[in-house]
């Protein structure tokens, strides 16, 4: 039974440029949370979605980020037009209903 | 004052010993408990999940909260090199159903476990 499957495992972008974190949620979760992990510090809360819809953004930058979950497909974490201060660990966790969350290995993005 | 505070260690333990990880938190409003663990480049893996106060044990690790205190606890009996890792509290208001339910870390605990 697959983990919660994330891609690239490390991506390098220049700054400006746009990066894209996908996400496999496990097997029949339905829900997806969106985390950031910046050197030293604690795993952040960003975005939570359900299939097509976002349920709560609160955590989320309101300039360059956006998130979504396709009825097909992972979930996208874009980021437009990135800054040195995007660089970080970015994990997504999923759950079923009234479950814990489990989290993938993260996307470990830089800029340059 | 943060919402979640944890101890960053590192706590350098020998093998076998008894280890104690806490947090404190500061929000009356959570209600869910939890602990990660993770290694270095890994994503945060869950141990143990609690509802409001009590004990809960599973194996080796023992999980406590204290809701009066604002205080929880992990305790992991005859510890093993290969616990050596980074471990998170984590806490939420609503249920993991709930959309209230993303999660508040801790910044983590750096436990190394000596051979």
């Amino acid at each position: 039974n697959a983990g919660v499957m994330q891609n690239p495992r490390h991506l390098v972008r220049r700054r400006g440029q746009e990066a894209r974190l996908r996400c496999s949620p496990m097997k029949g979760h339905s829900h997806v949370y969106w985390y950031r992990q910046l050197p030293e510090e604690g795993l952040k809360f960003m975005v939570y979605l359900q299939k097509e819809n976002i349920i709560d953004e609160s955590g989320m930058p309101k300039e360059r980020f956006s998130a979504e979950f396709p009825k097909e497909g992972p979930s996208i974490l874009r980021i437009q037009q990135v800054v040195r201060g995007d660089s970080a660990a970015y994990f997504c966790a999923s759950r079923e209903s009234n479950q814990p969350q489990h989290f993938g290995d993260g996307t470990r993005l830089s800029i340059l | 004052q943060k919402e979640v505070e944890q101890d960053p260690g590192p706590l350098s333990v020998p093998e076998g010993a008894i280890v104690s990880l806490n947090c404190t938190y500061s929000n009356s409003a959570f209600q869910y408990f939890m602990w990660y663990r993770q290694y270095s480049r890994k994503g945060p893996e869950l141990l143990m999940y609690t509802y409001s106060s009590g004990n809960k044990e599973d194996g080796r690790f023992t999980a406590q909260v204290d809701k009066s205190s604002k205080y929880i606890s992990l305790f992991i009996r005859d510890s093993q090199p290969s616990d050596s890792a980074t471990y998170l509290c984590a806490m939420s208001v609503g249920s993991y159903g709930g959309s209230q339910g993303n999660l508040i870390f801790g910044k983590g605990t750096k436990l190394s476990v000596k051979p």
